[in-house]
């Protein structure tokens, strides 16, 4: 079955060091998006890409990294200079780059100790 | 940044009571809503996509509304049962911007 894999469910990270969470898909969708939900707000983009090799910032890219070398994958770094990482991470697909029909992993929950 | 605006935040109801939600959004240069169903430690899953003031769409006792000249779309569900308890996620772009997603309304069914 098509969908999409976040991994893993749960990380718990050392203050000061990056980790990378990670996204895949098996739908042949062109874009990935990468969403963090906080308590009481809504999911907030921190980076999208439309298209392998190219992607954009969100509105809340500071403190973060991406990078798409293939159409598949949409690592999500989350690095020391992110002031409050701890969050629920996730990330979804979709056809196009016009983006709203997407179809979502399941989240990772990264805590900071 | 769009500011997407969704109440009420939580709602309890019993099973078999109807009840319905609110998404508020900017009007002007509206393209697209999108309505999510998002139960607890599952994927969000796309309920309804629409684009057309007046827009309807029904699947099964879910049923939505949407206004783009006033900047609204009503979430409404008939006979409620305490599998249709999730968070549901309304989500509003404007042409050339990207969607941006309400806060969620949380819906409890006691049965």
């Amino acid at each position: 079955d098509g969908g999409i894999t976040q991994s893993p469910k749960y990380l718990f990270r050392k203050e000061g060091q990056n980790v990378t969470l990670s996204c895949e898909q098996n739908l042949n969708h062109d874009a990935m998006y990468w969403y963090r939900q906080d308590p009481g707000q809504g999911l907030r983009l921190i980076y999208y890409s439309q298209i392998v090799n190219d992607f954009q910032k969100g509105d809340i890219a500071e403190g973060y990294s991406v990078s798409r070398e293939k159409k598949e994958s949409f690592p999500l770094t989350v690095t020391s200079a992110q002031k409050n990482p701890t969050a629920f991470y996730l990330c979804a697909s979709s056809i196009t780059g016009t983006g709203g029909d997407y179809t979502f992993g399941s989240g990772t929950r990264l805590t900071v100790v | 940044i769009l500011n997407v605006e969704q109440s009420p935040q939580s709602l309890h109801v019993q099973e078999g009571d109807s009840t319905n939600f609110t998404c508020s959004f900017p009007s002007s240069n509206f393209y697209a809503l999108h309505w999510y169903r998002w139960e607890t430690a599952k994927s969000p899953e796309a309920l309804f996509v629409m684009t057309l003031n007046g827009d309807e769409k029904k699947k099964g006792r879910i049923s939505a509304t949407l206004n783009t000249k006033e900047g609204y779309s009503y979430l409404y569900i008939k006979g409620s049962q305490p599998e249709d308890s999730a968070t549901y996620l309304c989500a509003s772009s404007n042409y050339g911007q990207n969607f941006v997603f309400g806060p969620g309304t949380r819906l409890s069914v006691l049965p």
